[in-house]
């Protein structure tokens, strides 16, 4: 089946710009995540969506990101005023579902939106 | 807050030797661990995981990797490496007591020579 899909793959922009970044997760998942991919920084968690509750928003850098999502479905990551340290690839990944004190599903993770700054 | 060390930031073996990827975790409580991969051009995608049960857990391609509680650690080993296992593995973290984010690892690259 279709897994996450990122758009674009590549955006290169001016510092100073603002950027939206798309994630669409894999069908019937109702959790979606976003990563950041920094060199020598790893993966840092940025945010969190479940189902229909308020985002965990206890990763994003500064008040410069912001990230919504439609419907339950698709999720927009946004970068107002961009700066070069923002340079890094974007990750979304999403999961089946939410549980309590037992398993937790997977996360599977799209390609990525490399960003680039100059 | 949780954190993941994967002490080993690059490896290089040849073919058919054996591998171990070290990773630790410093979380004391219930926990569920990851190991992905990201192949060079490719996105991550899942090698194996623990969620509970048999602390040796089987993965795809030959993977697999030991929890061990006392040591907070889940190391990953691959009996024989082949030249197709050239990535970066990522170990990662969630807490088991619901909310799923991931703490990862800052990777190790492996590269292995035919």
């Amino acid at each position: 089946g279709a897994g996450v899909s990122q758009s674009p793959s590549n955006k290169v922009t001016e510092k100073g710009k603002d950027v939206e970044l798309r994630c669409d997760p894999i069908s019937g998942h109702t959790a979606l995540y976003w990563y950041r991919q920094s060199l020598g920084q790893g993966l840092e968690f940025l945010i969190y969506f479940q189902g229909n509750s308020a985002p965990d928003k206890s990763g994003l850098p500064s008040d410069r990101f912001s990230a919504e999502r439609t419907g339950g479905s698709v999720s927009t990551l946004t970068i107002q005023r961009t700066q070069q340290e923002d340079s890094a690839v974007y990750l979304c990944a999403s999961s089946a579902r939410r549980k309590w004190g037992s398993l937790t599903d997977t996360q599977y993770f799209g390609p990525g939106t490399r960003l680039t700054v100059l | 807050a949780q954190s993941v060390s994967q002490h080993n930031h690059h490896v290089i073996l040849s073919e058919a030797a054996s591998l171990e990827l070290g990773c630790n975790y410093s979380y004391g409580g219930t926990v569920n661990l990851f190991w992905y991969v990201q192949y060079p051009g490719q996105h991550l995608q899942l090698l194996l995981k623990y969620f509970s049960g048999d602390p040796l857990v089987k993965g795809i391609k030959g993977f697999e990797a030991e929890f061990i509680k006392s040591k907070f650690s889940f190391n990953l080993r691959k009996p024989s490496v082949q030249w197709s296992d050239t990535a970066e593995y990522f170990c990662a973290v969630n807490e088991g007591t619901g909310f799923q984010k991931l703490v990862f690892g800052t990777g190790t690259r492996l590269l292995v020579s035919p």
